[in-house]
């Protein structure tokens, strides 16, 4: 069965310092992995996407992840954290043997401290 | 924003009755995907719908049905409704049914089922 791990509810971090939110996967097939991002009320904001090539993706608002195969990881990162950032974070996983759906994981809290 | 658009935006009903839920697409999608998000919890895949057609289906029960119309907005039904199904109802639109490609959210309708 397919599946996405977020292992962290809630993620502190100080304004300025890097943060990361961790995502982990299991999938037959090769991955296509996301991340989403959730402001109160509101649906589900698009950041960034893996689907094949360099593993560090760029996306919004200064977000990067990095695709790591061996570990099944693709963690979400910022260099330098905003308190705006503070929202709860997806990350999901289709695949191109399941190519109707999206599997998301439980989401992460990510607060960020002025 | 993405150009999804869902209403209407809350909607209260009693156990028993029926709901139906509207989506228009982002223009130049022809995909539509809808997604429940209970309390506290990632989104699950409900079903998609592919030119008019269902494309793929979730672990819902039958009274959950949908449609898609020729101009690619969709509809949610549900029937005898029940206090589980109290949640967060978000549709996704994409430019194809390729798990590659990226599902973009409208921001949701909150059902609450007394």
């Amino acid at each position: 069965a397919q599946s996405v791990a977020q292992p962290e509810d809630q993620v502190n971090v100080a304004e300025g310092n890097p943060l990361t939110v961790k995502c982990t996967y299991s999938v037959s097939g090769n991955p296509y992995l996301f991340w989403y991002v959730q402001y109160p009320n509101r649906g589900l904001q698009f950041l960034l996407k893996y689907i094949t090539g360099d593993n560090l993706v760029k996306g919004s608002y200064g977000f990067e992840a990095e695709f790591n195969k061996s570990q099944t990881s693709f963690h979400l990162k910022k260099p330098s954290a905003l308190v705006s950032d503070s929202a709860l974070y997806f990350c999901a996983v289709s695949t191109s043997y399941n190519t109707d759906k999206l599997i998301f994981g439980t989401g992460t809290r990510l607060q960020v401290f002025p | 924003e993405t150009g999804v658009t869902q209403s209407p935006t809350h909607l209260i009903k009693t156990r028993g009755q029926q709901v139906t839920l509207r989506c228009s697409s982002q223009s130049g999608h022809n995909t539509v995907s809808w997604y429940q998000q209970a309390l506290g919890q990632g989104p699950q895949f409900i079903f998609q719908y592919y030119r008019e057609e269902e494309n793929g289906r979730g672990n819902f029960p039958p009274r959950f049905s949908g449609l898609q119309f020729p101009n690619y907005s969709s509809e949610l039904n549900v029937n005898a409704l029940e206090l589980d199904d109290s949640a967060l109802y978000l549709c996704a639109s994409s430019s194809n049914y390729r798990g590659l490609e990226t599902q973009y959210f409208g921001p949701g309708t909150r059902l609450l089922v007394l």
